[in-house]
């Protein structure tokens, strides 16, 4: 299987600030990468697929870049509603998921 | 509008098969290119992928769990249902469904159900 990490494991920003997450896959994975944000308690929301396209109604603040192996997840502008915790998934072959990064604000 | 939601036990036994239904509406899964996809987070943890079926029947399964998981499909009642034999209490968790999106040899899955927690407990 391909191995996803991400980091940090967890994070307190303040509102305003630009976040960033990163995802690391253990084999080159092209741009087969996608971002997930879940609140407690909620099913996973689709943010980023194939590593860069926003999903329609996501707010574009959010963004995503990287190929290959390494991704990166930006919140630039973070928000009260942007808590939770954010798992990369990566869909080149069987599919996983990375170990997620929790988002508090401060 | 497409939405997903899962049913079935809240608590199994130990050694017992769970069954669980998604059922959905706002597309056909006979309809070329369409996928649903079961997933699970035990309590506190990561999300793990289970098993996907697409339109045309064709099913792909987690290879540590293949042999316990079977999914399929009722087109005429708009369900995917995931059975999962020999349950243990490590298989507690909230159970999803998800519709796969794909395009251009990527895939992503949107929407999610709103999951069903199992607990396994005798």
């Amino acid at each position: 299987d391909i191995q996803m990490t991400q980091s940090p494991s967890s994070l307190s920003a303040s509102v305003g600030d630009r976040v960033t997450i990163s995802c690391r896959a253990s084999q080159r994975i092209g741009s087969s990468l996608n971002w997930y944000q879940q609140k407690p308690g909620k099913a996973p929301k689709l943010l980023v697929f194939g590593a860069s396209t926003l999903q329609s109604g996501i707010p574009s603040r959010f963004s995503g870049s990287g190929s290959g192996a390494d991704f990166t997840l930006t919140i630039t502008g973070l928000q009260p509603e942007d808590f939770g915790t954010y798992y990369c998934q990566q869909g080149y072959g069987t599919l996983t998921f990375g170990p997620g990064t929790k988002v508090d604000i401060k | 509008q497409i939405t997903l939601k899962e049913s079935g036990p809240t608590l199994v036994k130990p050694t017992q098969t769970l069954t669980l239904t998604c059922t959905f509406s706002g597309f056909s899964l006979n309809t070329s290119g369409v996928g649903m996809s079961w997933f699970r987070q035990p309590p506190g943890k990561a999300l793990e992928w289970l098993a996907l079926i697409y339109w045309d029947d064709a099913k792909h399964y987690r290879p540590s769990l293949n042999n316990r998981l079977t999914i399929t499909r009722d087109t005429s009642k708009n369900q995917v249902v995931l059975t999962m034999t020999n349950m243990d209490p490590v298989d507690t968790g909230t159970y999803y469904c998800a519709r796969l999106g794909y395009s251009d040899r990527l895939n992503w899955f949107d929407p999610w159900g709103q999951g069903t927690l199992v607990t396994v407990s005798s």
